[in-house]
């Protein structure tokens, strides 16, 4: 299977724990997106990267929240102290892209999730 | 703001009965405004997408339409199916490629 990949699928963890969430994208694509979907929501953007820059945050991406691409290869998303708030699904996309800023239509391909539960 | 607002919450139609999901956006610079499908447990799946130099899309039973005046968009799937009963997502893409995706539409096909 080439699409993306997500790991763990699913996470329970304590309040005040931290955890880490890893994407593997279609190796091919050189943008990478993150995004956090609760119970009856679409989908809201949190950062993405292109290569190993990472170009946006959003302001849901609190300072506990902090994700990272290293090699411009898989990303992965740290949440620290978690809370019962962060409960949710983590979704990851990817998608060819042009320059930061540039325009493009590329699709974004998403993988199946990551979902947290804090208890 | 970024914003995406899409219509209805939830929808029900009998089997081969055609459904119609709206949304709006807010940017008049978006550019491309893709749908997707996501069924319970799984991340959402690319099923149609439009660009903004075009007024319509079609692919078999889905299609999708733009109106860049108005800033709305629309997801006519025909001849429904009992396996096309998912929750449904607008997105319109911002700046920098994010996407903003609408509330969702859940919909259900009556056999």
């Amino acid at each position: 299977d080439t699409g993306v990949s997500q790991n763990p699928r699913h996470k329970i963890t304590k309040r005040g724990q931290n955890v880490t969430f890893r994407c593997d994208p279609i190796s091919e694509h050189n943008r990478l997106y993150w995004y956090r979907q609760t119970l009856g929501q679409g989908p809201e953007f949190l950062t993405y990267f292109q290569n190993e820059a990472q170009l946006e945050k959003s302001r849901l991406l609190s300072d506990r929240f902090s994700a990272e691409r290293p090699k411009g290869s898989f990303s992965t998303l740290e949440i620290q102290r978690t809370e019962q708030g962060d409960s949710a699904m983590y979704l990851c996309a990817s998608s060819l892209g042009g320059l930061a800023g540039g325009d493009t239509y590329n699709e974004q391909f998403f993988g199946p999730g990551t979902r947290l539960t804090v208890l | 703001g970024e914003n995406v607002e899409q219509h209805p919450s939830t929808l029900s139609v009998q089997e081969g009965d055609s459904a119609v999901i709206k949304c709006t956006y807010s940017d008049s610079a978006s550019n491309y405004f893709p749908w997707y499908k996501q069924e319970l447990g799984k991340g959402p799946q690319l099923i149609i997408d439009i660009r903004s130099n075009v007024g319509e899309k079609k692919d078999q039973r889905i299609a999708v339409t733009l109106n860049k005046t108005a800033k709305h968009f629309s997801l006519h799937i025909t001849e429904t199916q009992p396996e096309d009963s998912a929750v449904y997502f607008c997105a319109a893409r911002f700046v920098g490629g994010k996407l903003i995706f609408g509330q969702g539409t859940e919909l259900s096909v009556k056999p």
